[in-house]
């Protein structure tokens, strides 16, 4: 079943903040961020395992909220290179592990 | 390293047509993956593999067969060509299930 992300797409600017959710009606063991720039391949961000850990990447954070099987990505002081679709990819034990990705959110950070 | 290699980068069939897609990786990971990329869209899970040997389905497996000989390489095979075909191929491979996914560049495949 695939992940709910919100919102399905942000304009910032420069230096601003913004929060992007991927939700999920289903018991997950892992919640997987990706960022895509257009026209190339997806990049890892992070990984996060059930249990409500945080993690960082540069000024790019998230977390995991198991109870509520919730994963948000925090954008903090956003650069231009932040500009891209960020696809968040859930793995649930029930479905055999398999990594099912949202359909993304797109971010727009502008000068 | 040359990492995730996908070829070709480009392809245009007829409809009907087959053809195969090939992925090979140089990172000795077990894991490895095809999705398709719809225009605006996210990334759906055709056919995976956990080792060489082993493969199984995704979410949108028909129309498509894999197969995993060797743990360098996972190709893809589209039997008959269907418009609805038409998308950007990505593979992927990772150490294990929870470790990063690494994607090739990507083949952009039209079917007329």
């Amino acid at each position: 079943q695939q992940p709910v992300q919100s919102p399905q797409a942000v304009i910032l600017r420069e230096g601003e903040d913004a929060v992007i959710n991927c939700s999920s009606s289903k018991a997950l063991y892992s919640v997987h961020w990706y960022r895509q720039k257009h026209g190339e391949a997806p990049v890892f961000l992070m990984i996060l395992l059930k249990g409500g850990e945080q993690k960082g990447h540069d000024k790019i954070s998230a977390s995991f909220n198991e109870k509520k099987q919730q994963s948000s990505l925090y954008l903090t002081a956003s650069q231009l290179s932040y500009s891209g679709t960020y696809f968040c990819g859930t793995e649930r034990r029930a479905a055999g592990n398999k990594l099912t990705f949202g359909g993304g959110t797109r971010v727009l950070v502008k000068p | 390293n040359a990492g995730v290699t996908q070829t070709p980068k480009f392809q245009v069939l007829k409809t009907g047509q087959s053809m195969t897609l090939q992925c090979a990786q140089d990172m000795n990971h077990e894991y490895m993956s095809w999705y398709r990329q719809d225009p605006g869209m996210g990334l759906r899970l055709i056919h995976y593999s956990v080792g060489a040997g082993i493969t199984d389905q995704g979410e949108v497996p028909n129309g498509y067969n894999v197969s995993r000989s060797t743990t360098e390489d996972f190709p893809l095979r589209l039997l008959s060509a269907a418009p609805s075909q038409t998308s950007v191929y990505f593979c992927a491979s990772s150490r294990d299930r929870v470790q990063p996914q690494h994607f090739g560049d990507g083949t952009r495949l039209s079917i007329l």
